[in-house]
């Protein structure tokens, strides 16, 4: 079975850095990914790592560590429009998806 | 970039009637779609995957008589949901992705479905 554990809200201010955790348990582990979801809208993709270490996009930063189960999304120089929800989700099995239960994030002026 | 749309955005029937719901990707070719539902703060839960032209395999705990699926090209799928009920009501995301392309599937703007 799957099992993803992330915090399920955290605020922050503006220009303010913020870290994501997500901790999972899983079969046939290919990589982790992040999606942002905004209220409404669907999932957008912002990361996947399949190896150890940071993959820098911009603003977010992705991390994994294999052997502890464990990846993080770092957000720097936080905007008002990061406001939003962020989802981990572990590829396995190949090609399916199993989404965390998200982590809110309030973004305060 | 790649897109998916979904057709309806939104629908609202009585109960006991059947939604069909369309997922295509408009600039590639989706060798697998997968179907998700979405109940109001809550995290998307996997259906179903989809492959073209075979029997699409369904999730534990998800009726395949009652959510049935069809993807009859490489950019079309569909979901019908059968007799609905108010708890079916919920947004639907359908997601592709491409061939060697597993790790990063594009997601239908949704469809959210109200049954009375």
């Amino acid at each position: 079975g799957q099992s993803l554990e992330q915090p399920s809200e955290v605020t922050a201010v503006e220009g303010a850095i913020v870290q994501i955790n997500c901790t999972y348990q899983t079969s046939g582990f290919y990589g982790l990914s992040w999606y942002q979801q905004h209220d409404g809208g669907a999932p957008t993709f912002l990361s996947y790592n399949a190896l150890d270490g940071l993959e820098e996009t911009g603003r977010f930063s992705s991390f994994l560590s294999r052997s502890d189960s464990y990846g993080y999304l770092l957000l720097q120089e936080l905007q008002m429009k990061d406001s939003a929800s962020y989802f981990c989700a572990v590829l396995y099995n190949f090609n399916k998806f199993y989404f965390g239960s998200g982590t809110k994030l309030n973004v305060k002026p | 970039g790649a897109v998916v749309s979904q057709h309806p955005s939104w629908v609202i029937c009585k109960s006991g009637t059947s939604v069909k719901i369309e997922c295509r990707s408009l600039d590639f070719q989706a060798t697998t779609m997968f179907w998700y539902r979405q109940f109001p703060k809550q995290s998307l839960m996997l259906m179903a995957t989809s492959n073209e032209g075979s029997k699409a395999t369904y999730e534990q705990g998800v009726e395949k008589d009652k959510f049935l699926i069809n993807h009859a090209s490489l950019t079309l799928s569909t979901l019908t949901v059968t007799s609905a009920h108010p708890e079916d009501s919920s947004f639907y995301i359908c997601s592709a992705n491409m061939a060697g392309g597993q790790e990063t599937q594009y997601f239908g703007p949704g469809t959210r479905l109200l049954v009375l």
